[in-house]
């Protein structure tokens, strides 16, 4: 079956660096790829739609000069967490659509920033 | 604006049990609905997809209800294992025109004892 896959699965950085998160479909194409955040015991929420070939949309609330993303070919998009501060400490997931069938998730990015 | 609220609490019970879980909304007419599991550390994974005009769905031991009327579905596992424990996750499609956007609820975690 369709495999998304995300890289790093964990990551510790010290506040004011950046990080780069990779999200790759691995059997199939992703025009879209969807990128979500999820805190302790709450839910996925969702950061932004990555296009391929085109500037990612970002739901309201989420700084698109902070969480830069880039999906610059079908089978991959990648979230740079710029300037990372504690508080933007949380498990990062990616997923990908293919047409006519559910999302399909990577397996996550713990991000802890020191 | 669009909410969905699942039993936040978790949910216990004896292996062999009947697990039902519940997820309501408000201020939506969503054209159907999906029910994912999550495991610690990992990303959801899609269980089920029950549209609007689907009263009911089975898939081995789960079972989907979609009570469009009461703005609520109900998730069962029939002969629960401790296998089944899990936090589960209702999600629904924000907005409208298939766009692959989903809501999720915040989840409830399932503890099945042996």
């Amino acid at each position: 079956g369709a495999v998304v896959s995300q890289h790093p699965s964990w990551v510790i950085c010290k506040s004011g660096t950046s990080v780069k998160i990779e999200c790759r479909s691995l059997d199939f194409q992703a025009t879209t790829m969807f990128w979500y955040r999820q805190f302790p015991k709450q839910s996925l929420m969702l950061m932004a739609t990555s296009n391929e070939g085109s500037k990612a949309t970002y739901e309201q609330g989420v700084e698109k000069d902070k969480f830069l993303i880039n999906h610059a070919s079908l089978t991959l998009s990648t979230l740079t967490v710029t300037s990372a501060h504690p508080e933007d400490s949380s498990f990062y997931i990616c997923s990908a659509i293919i047409v006519g069938s559910p999302l399909h998730f990577g397996n996550g990015t713990r991000l802890t920033v020191t | 604006s669009q909410k969905i609220e699942q039993n936040s609490e978790a949910l216990n019970i004896q292996e062999g049990k009947t697990a039902t879980l519940t997820c309501n909304y408000t201020n939506y007419s969503p054209a159907y609905l999906q029910w994912y599991r999550q495991d610690p550390g990992r990303g959801p994974v899609f269980l089920l997809l029950i549209r609007e005009n689907e009263k009911e769905k089975r898939k081995e031991r789960l079972k989907v209800t979609f009570d469009t009327t009461l703005k609520q579905s109900l998730f069962h596992i029939t002969a629960s294992q401790p296998a089944d424990s899990a936090t589960y996750l209702c999600a629904l499609e924000q907005g409208s025109g298939n766009t692959g956007k989903l809501i999720f609820g915040q989840g409830t975690t399932l503890q099945v004892k042996p």
